[in-house]
Parts: structure tokens; sequence; C-alpha cells
């Protein structure tokens, strides 16, 4: 029962080199999205996706890249790395419909931009 | 989406009942309310979710009044393991992965 799984779990970048967070999930949700927690903040989305092959932005996209060519996958790309991207990454996901709609999250990436 | 707010932090002892309240006064008709629980490097848990009146599970209460401004979390006979930040969202009904608004949550101190 793997549920939302995250790679890698730690990360340290140059300023300016560009990496792909990895998510995928085993629920078959519809729903994924990308957060990122700053040190005692809540979380922020980044983009979300309802579905294959389609894609929105959040609240602070700028700098980052998805795609979602399977309901399993979405794939957060950094084009290019700065210190302000410094953070611990989620990935969550969510069914399209049901009653309580519960998003399940992963256990994040922590990025560390020098 | 409606705004929120909650203490920025709280304190209790194990065996307590804690009760976390948060504001909500521009929440609006379609809206629900959904608490989430977040542990030292991990992803945030759902907990509970409700529109009006009580909703309880084996984890939690939710207690919403009539006007539905505020809402309180309850948590029944708490251990040093329920020490974490517990956040508060409200928002349209399916609040699924795609757009969940987070504010600062409440952190939570359990002490022996």
């Amino acid at each position: 029962n793997a549920g939302v799984t995250q790679t890698p779990k730690f990360q340290v970048l140059k300023t300016g080199q560009s990496m792909t967070l990895q998510c995928a999930q085993d629920m078959n949700h519809e729903y994924m999205s990308w957060y990122r927690q700053d040190p005692g903040m809540g979380l922020r989305l980044i983009h979300y996706s309802v579905g294959a092959g389609i894609t929105d932005q959040g609240e602070v996209p700028n700098g980052y890249n998805v795609s979602r060519s399977t309901t399993e996958d979405f794939p957060l790309r950094l084009l290019s790395a700065a210190p302000s991207q410094t953070s611990v990454y989620f990935c969550a996901s969510s069914p399209l419909t049901g009653g309580n709609t519960e998003a399940f999250f992963g256990q994040g990436t922590r990025l560390t931009v020098v | 989406l409606a705004k929120t707010t909650q203490p920025i932090s709280m304190d209790s002892y194990e065996g307590q009942e804690v009760n976390i309240t948060c504001s909500h006064n521009n929440i609006a008709t379609n809206d629900y309310i959904t608490w989430y629980q977040q542990f030292p490097s991990q992803g945030p848990r759902f907990i509970i979710q409700g529109y009006k009146t009580k909703v309880t599970n084996e984890v939690a209460s939710l207690f919403i009044p009539a006007d539905r401004k505020s809402s309180t979390l309850s948590l029944p006979r708490v251990s040093l393991s329920d020490t974490a930040v517990y956040y508060c969202l409200v928002g349209d009904r399916p609040q699924g992965a795609q757009k969940l608004v987070f504010g600062q949550g409440t952190r939570l101190t359990i002490n022996p």
C-alpha cells in the first residue's frame, strides 16, 4: 500500500542547475498537486492537475514546470534552481469525487539550493 | 477562498481534551471545513471534514455552529504523539489535492 511516493527525499543543487522531483501515486486518483513549505509556514500550491494531460498553475508557479502524461505520475521540474527555491516540496493526490475528500500527501523532498 | 484564523500555538497535557478553534467569517454557502495534521518532516494528514453541526470519527470531533463562521476541532485525551501542527482549511467541496489553501496552522505541544 504505497500511497504517494516522492523521490528523492533529499537533494542539494547548485544555483542554475535543473532537476526533476518525482511523484507517483497508486490509488488511481485524478487530482494531483505540488506544494512547497518554507520553514514555519503553511503549504503553498505550485501546480496542480485534474487528470492526465491537464495541468494548471497554483499560487507560486514561477520557476517550475509540470506535466501529467499518466494518471500515476506528476513530476515537478525546476528549470534553473535559485536559493529562493530552497524548501520542502510535497506532492498530494485525491479522488475526483466522493464524500469526505481526503488528500493524501507524500513524505516530502527537502531541497537545498546553494 | 475563505480566509481562516487560528491560534499560532497551544500547550496541553497528556490525558486532557484539546479544543482548537478556527475562525472563518467569510465562509461561503458551498464551503466545507477540513482539518489536517502535520508531524515534523512529514506531509499533512487528513483528520476530519464537515459542513455543519457535529462530525465525529475515531480520531477527533468537529463542531460547527449554525452560522458556520467558526469551527472547533476537539481531540479527546491527547497523548505526546498528538504534538503536531494542525491546519484548518475552508473551501469548495471537493477539497481535493488540487487547491488546498493552508494558513500557518496551530502548533500544538502536549506535555507529560
